[in-house]
């Protein structure tokens, strides 16, 4: 009963240096989410995939990329990392994107990175 | 611009009180709201959604409700207990686009 998982759980980089974020789901989920977390911003959309084959901005794109790998697998990539990006990343999935089940959206546990 | 606030970033209440946490949403035009239970360390946990023409949805000890009138929803944890000390996350819901969320309220009951 793994849900979503997400790895690294921590992770420190230099200034400049890049990393991709792992996510996976086993939920059968078609909708997959990053969105990162600061203290006092709350929860804000990085990117997501609405379906298996495609992915669209959210409200903070800049400085990410992503791949939606396979309908489980939905991947962050942080090309040149700046200190602007610590946060705490998480990785989200759902049946729809909206409403569409009672079931809301299943989060992983996050990943805490510290760019210095 | 569209916004959405919850009400205070904490509030403290006494073991057996009924917790209410409010989420008020400007210039957005949500289909449902959802509510998400956050421990530290943890991602946040889903535990309602309440649909637009709905006013009222219960789960055990928790009450949502929604009103599009006044754009607000309550969230209300009745004979409150010391774990159900975590942050409280509203998050709109049009239907069709992914998800906005409150900043939370961090609830915090005491024994």
């Amino acid at each position: 009963n793994a849900g979503v998982t997400q790895t690294p759980k921590f992770q420190v980089l230099k200034t400049g240096q890049s990393m991709t974020l792992q996510c996976a789901q086993d939920m059968n989920h078609n909708s997959m989410y990053w969105y990162r977390q600061d203290p006092g911003m709350g929860l804000r959309l990085i990117y997501y995939s609405a379906s298996e084959g495609t992915t669209d901005k959210g409200e903070v794109p800049n400085g990410y990329n992503v791949s939606r790998l396979n309908k489980r697998e939905f991947s962050l990539r942080l090309e040149s990392a700046a200190p602007s990006q610590t946060s705490v990343y998480f990785c989200a999935s759902s049946r729809g994107t909206g409403g569409a089940s009672n079931y809301g959206y299943t989060f992983g546990s996050g990943t805490r990175l510290t760019v210095v | 611009s569209q916004k959405i606030e919850q009400n205070s970033e904490a509030l403290n209440i006494q073991e057996g009180k009924t917790a209410t946490l409010t989420c008020n949403y400007t210039n957005y035009s949500p289909a449902y709201l959802q509510w998400y239970r956050q421990d530290p360390g943890r991602g946040p946990v889903f535990l309602l959604l309440i649909r637009e023409n709905e006013k009222e949805k219960r789960k055990e000890r928790l009450k949502v409700t929604f009103d599009t009138t006044l754009k607000q929803s309550l969230f209300h944890i009745t004979a409150s207990q010391p774990a159900d000390s975590a942050t409280y996350l509203c998050a709109l819901d049009t239907g069709n686009t992914p998800l906005v969320f409150g900043k939370g309220t961090r609830l915090s009951v005491i024994a």
